[in-house]
């Protein structure tokens, strides 16, 4: 069964230090990877994705992840913080079709990101 | 539409009644699912259609929650005789297809609460 952990619920950053949200998970088949932000009251937006091809992928709003097999690992970062990525950040896993799997995401507990002058 | 459409946006109710949440997907997009996200708590998989049928319904926490969905489009999760803990932002979201490659568009959302 597939699981993501998201390391640390709160991240605190000074405006224009770089931004790293960590995110780790667990699947026996390879994986879909995903990082989604939320706004105050709104739903969830796609910032990138992983399926195949070239490990670092980058987003929208400047925002980057480097998928890594070896650590399970698949961390977002930013290399300079605006007042405007304070939102709430999730990572999300799911079944690659090669698996037979659907597209069920599993998502983890989030990562709220707070960005101080 | 051009995006995922959630209704109510907010929802007061009584313990005890009875409550529906609406979703229309984005026009085209095959896969639905629900999700719930209580106070800080991560993202909750509740249910998942393809098409009319709903292959994965193994995130339904109790028998007071179903869900249906018609001509390939418009979802409604009712939750009966609602309890307090049922509290939460359930979200909607819709998909291309089952591939993973797709990723979700998600709606605002319907927050529900029980007094």
């Amino acid at each position: 069964a597939q699981s993501v952990t998201q390391l640390g619920s709160h991240v605190s950053v000074s405006e224009g230090a770089l931004v790293l949200l960590r995110c780790n998970y667990s699947s026996s088949v390879p994986p879909y990877l995903f990082w989604y932000v939320q706004y105050p009251n709104q739903g969830l937006q796609l910032l990138l994705k992983y399926t195949t091809g070239a490990t670092l992928v980058k987003g929208i709003n400047g925002f980057e992840a480097e998928f890594k097999k070896s650590e399970t690992s698949f961390h977002l970062t930013k290399p300079s913080a605006h007042m405007s990525d304070a939102a709430e950040y999730f990572c999300a896993v799911s079944l690659s079709p090669i698996s037979g799997g659907y597209n069920k995401l599993i998502f983890g507990a989030g990562t709220r990101l707070a960005v101080h002058p | 539409g051009a995006g995922v459409s959630q209704s109510p946006s907010n929802k007061v109710t009584e313990k005890g009644k009875d409550v529906e949440l609406r979703c229309d997907p984005i026009s085209g997009h095959t896969a639905l699912y629900w999700y719930r996200q209580s106070l800080g708590q991560g993202l909750e998989f509740l249910i998942y259609f393809q098409g009319n049928s709903a292959p994965d319904k193994s995130g339904l926490p109790s028998d007071r929650f179903s869900a249906e969905r018609t001509g390939g489009s418009v979802s409604t999760l009712t939750i009966q005789r609602t309890q307090q803990e049922d509290s939460a932002v359930y979200l909607c979201a819709s998909s291309l297809g089952a591939n993973g490659n797709y990723g979700y568009t998600f709606g605002s959302g319907t927050r529900l609460t029980v007094v």
